[in-house]
């Protein structure tokens, strides 16, 4: 079955430190990954997309195959970072997504 | 253009009674989708439509009915709703080529309270 992990629920680190959100999926062939992000009180929007290999608010992601991994990094943690993070990955007609992470940027 | 919209934006009900969200996309996206989102649990995908007339099952179909009878709209139905089905529930739309083409969009969601 199609799976998407984020291992942590929960992620606080200081302002101007750098972030690491984790992702692993499973799947069978090269499915398409993407990072979406949820701010308060607002919807869904798509944050990064793996095939874009782009940069979007100082955060990119890395496409790991041999570790099934796309975990989304940034050097420099900002305080309007603090939002909910969702990988996902694109098959079979639908989006399937993680369990989401909370991020919470400390001042 | 409006996006992807929702109504109602929050409904508290009672243990059996009904209702039917709907969403409406203006975007003349082919695919639509319905996902809750539980605290812990994150997006669950309820079901969906590639199309016109057409809908599928996805991760958590009980409880729930669907219907895509216009392009543009996807209903979502309670026949007798049950407090395990407080949630938020979102709405979203996205071309067929999804990889290629860009991205899946949201509506702004609907807070369900069921008593």
């Amino acid at each position: 079955a199609q799976r998407v992990t984020q291992p942590e629920k929960l992620l606080s680190v200081f302002k101007g430190a750098p972030v690491e959100l984790k992702c692993n999926y499973s799947y069978s062939g090269s499915p398409e990954l993407f990072w979406y992000v949820q701010y308060s009180r607002q919807r869904l929007q798509l944050l990064l997309r793996h095939i874009s290999r782009e940069s979007i608010k100082g955060f990119t992601a890395d496409l790991n195959k041999g570790e099934t991994s796309f975990h989304l990094k940034k050097p420099f943690a900002q305080e309007e970072d603090s939002a909910m993070y969702y990988c996902a990955a694109w098959g079979a007609q639908k989006l399937v997504f993680g369990q989401g992470t909370r991020l919470t940027i400390n001042p | 253009n409006a996006g992807v919209t929702q109504t109602p934006k929050f409904r508290v009900l009672k243990t059996g009674q009904s209702m039917t969200l709907l969403c409406a996309q203006d975007m003349n996206h082919e695919y639509m989708y319905w996902y809750r989102q539980d605290p812990g649990m994150g997006l669950r995908l309820i079901h969906y439509s590639v199309g016109e007339g057409t809908t599928a099952k996805g991760e958590v179909p009980d409880g729930y009915n669907v219907s895509r009878l216009k392009k543009q709209n996807f209903l979502l139905g309670l026949e007798s709703a049950a407090p395990s089905q407080t949630s938020v529930y979102f709405c979203a739309s996205s071309p067929p080529r999804l990889w290629a083409y860009g991205t899946q969009y949201f509506g702004p969601g609907t807070r369900l309270l069921v008593l």
